[in-house]
C-alpha cells in the first residue's frame, strides 16, 4: 500500500526560485491538505481541498499556491522561494467524513538559501 | 493565539513504566481529538483517538483521556518501552464540515530509557 506519496524528499532552492512539491494518494481520499512543521511550532495548515476543483487556505497560506485537477494528486507550489519558507512539508489526506484520522506522506525538508 | 499546547516539550521515562503526555485546548467546540507520533525523517502517524461524547479510549497500552470542563487530553502509556521513543503531537479536528482540517500542539518528545 502506497498511501501517500510525497516527492522529493529533499531539496534545497536558492531565494527567488519556484518549485512545486508533489503529492499523491491512492487511497480515494477527498480531503487532502498540505502542513508545514518548524521547530517549537508543530504543524501548521497551509492549503486544504475537499475535493477535485476546491482548495482554500489554511493558517499560513501566503507565499504558496495549489490546485487540485484529480483526486489523487495535490501539488503544492512555491512561487518565489524566500528562507522563511524552509521548513518540512507533510501531505495528508483523509475520507471527507467527521472523526476520522488524517494520513500522512514522508515530508519533504526544504531549504531556502 | 495558540489553540491547542502541549506545554511540556519533553519527557523522560524509565522502561516499563507510565508515560503520560498532556494537552490543552481552548475551544470548547472542538469535536474530535487525536494523538500521532512521528519518528525522525518520516511522516506522522495515527495513534489514537477520541470523540467529544467520549471521556475515555484505549488501544492496547494506549489511553486517551479527555476532560472536557478541563479542556484537556491526555496520553498515557503503559508500559513504555524504547520504541516508543517518538515525538508526540495531540491534533484537534472542530468536527462539522472541518474534516481532515487538524490543529496540532506543539508536540512533546519522548524518551524512553531502557
Amino acid at each position: 500500500n502506497a498511501g501517500v506519496t510525497q516527492t522529493p524528499k529533499f531539496q534545497v532552492l536558492k531565494t527567488g526560485q519556484s518549485m512545486t512539491l508533489q503529492c499523491a494518494q491512492d487511497m480515494n481520499h477527498e480531503y487532502m491538505s498540505w502542513y508545514r512543521q518548524d521547530p517549537g511550532m508543530g504543524l501548521r495548515l497551509i492549503h486544504y481541498s475537499v475535493g477535485a476543483g476546491i482548495t482554500d487556505q489554511g493558517e499560513v497560506p501566503n507565499g504558496y499556491n495549489v490546485s487540485r485537477s484529480t483526486t489523487e494528486d495535490f501539488p503544492l507550489r512555491l512561487l518565489s522561494a524566500a528562507p522563511s519558507q524552509t521548513s518540512v512539508y507533510f501531505c495528508a489526506s483523509s475520507y471527507r467524513q467527521t472523526n476520522t484520522e488524517a494520513f500522512f506522506g514522508q515530508g519533504t525538508r526544504l531549504t531556502v538559501v | 493565539d495558540q489553540q491547542v499546547k502541549q506545554n511540556s516539550p519533553s519527557l523522560s521515562v524509565q522502561e516499563g513504566r507510565i508515560s503520560i503526555l498532556n494537552c490543552d485546548y481552548t475551544n470548547s467546540m472542538f469535536d474530535y481529538f487525536l494523538w500521532y507520533k512521528k519518528y525522525p525523517a518520516e511522516g506522522p502517524t495515527f495513534l489514537i483517538s477520541i470523540s467529544s461524547i467520549k471521556d475515555k479510549n484505549e488501544d492496547g497500552r494506549f489511553t486517551v483521556f479527555l476532560n472536557k470542563s478541563a479542556k484537556h487530553l491526555s496520553l498515557h502509556i503503559v508500559p513504555s518501552q524504547p520504541g516508543d521513543s517518538a515525538v508526540y503531537f495531540c491534533a484537534i479536528n472542530a468536527g462539522g464540515t472541518s474534516y481532515g482540517k487538524l490543529t496540532f500542539g506543539q508536540g512533546t518528545i519522548l524518551t524512553v530509557h531502557p
